[in-house]
């Protein structure tokens, strides 16, 4: 069945680099598509909306240089934390909606666990 | 990853009449999560209830958890036609940090 895939599951990096997650549709096209990070113990907090051909739309709050996102094609957004530091570690998943239900329903990824020392 | 399910998957009411939706979930949890998502955008946080606790509220929003059940409900009463817009269930499993999400029920509430 479709799903949406996440790519790296979990990575560690040091404080100052660039990290790049990958967020696939398998077996049908996102046009839209939602980042969201989750800190341990909390819900999830909206992030941005991904809009793919066009600029992605930020949360309040949301710094737009610091958490780049690129919908370069209608199966893949990407998000690349910039300049990551230790505030930065997180749970971040992204999800995007079925576009064969009629209905507001989504698939969501199964989330990358970035850790930054 | 989808590892809950809600239903039913779509429900269909009058404005001032309550819903109810289910979740039903399968391993032991730290937590489960209500959100709600508009047409075309993203989740939003309704309650958080955790797994010590059996019902939580906020404003028309009522949360029952069952844990020896693996079920949760979540209650709106007296419904607005603002409150159409799906509802999903998300459980943080016991050891994990992940969230697991339900499929969604599809909320429409009619003037």
């Amino acid at each position: 069945g479709a799903v949406v895939s996440q790519h790296p599951s979990w990575v560690i990096c040091k404080s100052g680099t660039s990290v790049k997650i990958e967020c696939r549709s398998l077996d049908f096209q996102a046009t839209t598509m939602f980042w969201y990070r989750q800190f341990p113990k909390q819900s999830l907090m909206l992030m941005a909306t991904s809009n793919e051909g066009s600029k992605a739309t930020y949360e309040q709050g949301v710094e737009k240089d610091k958490f780049l996102i690129n919908h370069a094609s209608l199966t893949l957004s990407t998000l690349t934390v910039t300049s990551a530091h230790p505030e930065d570690s997180s749970f971040y998943i992204c999800s995007a909606p079925i576009p064969w239900t009629g209905a507001d329903t989504q698939y969501f990824g199964p989330g990358t666990r970035l850790t930054v020392l | 990853s989808q590892q809950g399910e809600e239903d039913p998957q779509a429900l269909s009411i009058q404005e001032g009449e309550n819903a109810t939706m289910n979740c039903s979930y399968k391993t032991s949890i730290n937590n489960l999560q209500w959100y709600r998502q508009n047409s075309g955008r993203g989740l939003v946080h309704l309650i958080l209830i955790r797994s010590n606790e059996r019902e939580k509220h906020s404003g028309r929003l009522r949360v029952t958890l069952d844990t020896s059940k693996k079920s949760s409900s979540l209650l709106i009463t007296a419904s607005r036609a603002a409150d159409t817009a799906s509802y999903f269930c998300a459980t943080e499993q016991t050891g994990a940090n992940n969230l697991f999400f339900g499929t969604g029920t599809r909320l429409t509430v009619i003037p």
